[in-house]
């Protein structure tokens, strides 16, 4: 299976100020017939499931802020949110689905307001 | 809109069994692969189980393998997972997933514990 690492494991930014999560894949999840990087990224708030954020790596999901924005490509991917809000506090996971079956999760990043 | 509702989850003893449920609504059930994925207490997130619309695909993650089934039922817009000889560590959130490859829809998850 391709595994997801995600770093930090947590983080603590203030409020405005730009926050970065980063993942990287075990392999190459760029399809190059296609050139689609297979990777998304979820948000998840204490007792809700997750919520889709981007897919195919940096198409956002709609009505997902701009101040979101999701970069990579091959093994190397990040999740920036430009200006931390107090409702962006939240786990987010990266996902790849390049391999099927076996698609896998990082291992989750924790966004606190500092 | 879309909307998947879980049912089924509870406490079970070690060994013991259990079956979800997910109804569907809102979109056509059967033109979707579906999947089960679940959240230990604390922890992340681990896929489970899918299975293609025509149920000719199906997929189990080998920590369930041979214990886990995924079935459903496009008649009836359900989709199921039937959990044999549980363990402790099959504690968890069990969500129903609408599967895109990236999952854009979940429900809200179905608690199940297993403990003695």
């Amino acid at each position: 299976d391709i595994v997801m690492t995600q770093s930090p494991d947590s983080l603590a930014v203030s409020l405005g100020e730009r926050a970065t999560i980063n993942c990287k894949s075990s392999q190459s999840i760029l399809y190059s017939s296609n050139n689609k990087n297979y990777l998304a990224w979820y948000q998840q708030k204490p007792g809700h499931p997750p919520k889709l954020l981007f897919y195919w790596a940096s198409t956002r999901k709609s009505g997902v802020p701009d101040r979101f924005s999701g970069s990579g490509s091959g093994t190397d991917f990040t999740l920036t949110i430009s200006s931390l809000q107090a409702e962006d506090v939240a786990v987010y996971y990266c996902q790849q689905y390049y391999s099927t079956p076996g698609r896998t999760f990082g291992q989750g990043t924790k966004v606190e307001i500092k | 809109q879309v909307q998947l509702v879980e049912s089924g989850g509870g406490l079970v003893k070690p060994g013991g069994s259990l079956r979800l449920s997910c109804a569907a609504s809102g979109f056509t059930f059967s033109d979707y692969y579906m999947s089960w994925i679940r959240q230990a207490p604390g922890k992340g997130l681990e896929w489970v189980s899918y299975i293609s619309g025509s149920s000719n695909t199906i997929y189990h993650a080998d920590s369930v393998k041979g214990r886990f089934t995924i079935s459903r039922d496009n008649a009836k817009n359900s989709l199921y997972l039937q959990m044999n000889s549980l363990r402790a560590e099959d504690t968890a959130v069990y969500y129903c997933a609408r599967d895109q490859w990236e999952i854009h829809d979940w429900g809200q998850g179905t608690l199940v514990t297993v403990s003695s």
